[in-house]
């Protein structure tokens, strides 16, 4: 079974600048997690969806991320305009029916400069 | 009071050595207790997973959950260099499978 697959891996872009990441989870899985993890602390929810529904967005920074996951497969999440404490890495989970249990993807590693 | 709190670290035991690594939390309303491991440049990969008070075994790993206390373990017994990584402790409930982390604890095992 693959796993959950993420790109690009790496990305530098100066503040103000935009930036995409995109994810594809595991075959199958109805539910979609992107989180936010910055160096030393734990990963933290942006945004879950449910098929192509958004079940939980409360702590995306909507003036400036936003998400999409049009046909309930792969997702994509945004950053514009990018500032430096964006800087961090952007992680990508999914989970099957009835499941807790995230599979995450080795997530995007970006930087702003 | 953050939600689940986590002794960053870092922590450096040799090979051989027993691990113990701990979570507290605030919220009663977690259900599920969970264990990720990750290692440098990778996504968290799940280590252990409990839903109810008490321990849980698996190899080397034991996860230990006290609800009335709202403190959970991991112990790594006959700890491997190959156990280096940080560990980060999660927790959820609710129908939405939400999860809340650790901040996570470096841990390395030197030979």
């Amino acid at each position: 079974e693959a796993g959950v697959a993420q790109s690009p891996r790496y990305k530098i872009i100066e503040k103000r600048q935009s930036v995409a990441f995109w994810c594809n989870p595991i075959s199958g899985h109805a539910t979609l997690y992107w989180y936010q993890q910055i160096l030393g602390q734990g990963p933290k929810l942006l945004i879950q969806f449910q098929n192509n529904g958004v079940v939980d967005d409360s702590q995306l920074p909507k003036d400036r991320f936003s998400a999409e996951r049009l046909k309930g497969v792969d997702s994509t999440l945004k950053i514009q305009p990018a500032k430096l404490e964006d800087s961090a890495v952007y992680l990508c989970a999914s989970t099957g029916g009835g499941g807790e249990t995230q599979y995450f993807g080795p997530g995007t590693r970006l930087l702003v400069l | 009071q953050k939600e689940v709190e986590q002794d960053p670290g870092p922590l450096s035991v040799p090979e051989g050595a027993i691990v113990s690594l701990n979570c507290t939390y605030s919220n009663s309303a977690f259900q599920y207790f969970m264990w990720y491991r990750q290692y440098s440049r990778k996504g968290p990969e799940l280590l252990m997973y409990t839903y109810s008070s008490g321990n849980k075994e698996d190899g080397r790993f034991t996860a230990q959950v006290d609800k009335s206390s709202k403190y959970i373990s991991l112990f790594i017994r006959d700890s491997q260099p190959s156990d280096s990584a940080t560990y980060l402790c999660a927790m959820g409930g609710g129908s939405n499978y939400k999860l809340t982390f650790g901040k996570g604890t470096l841990l390395t095992v030197n030979p």
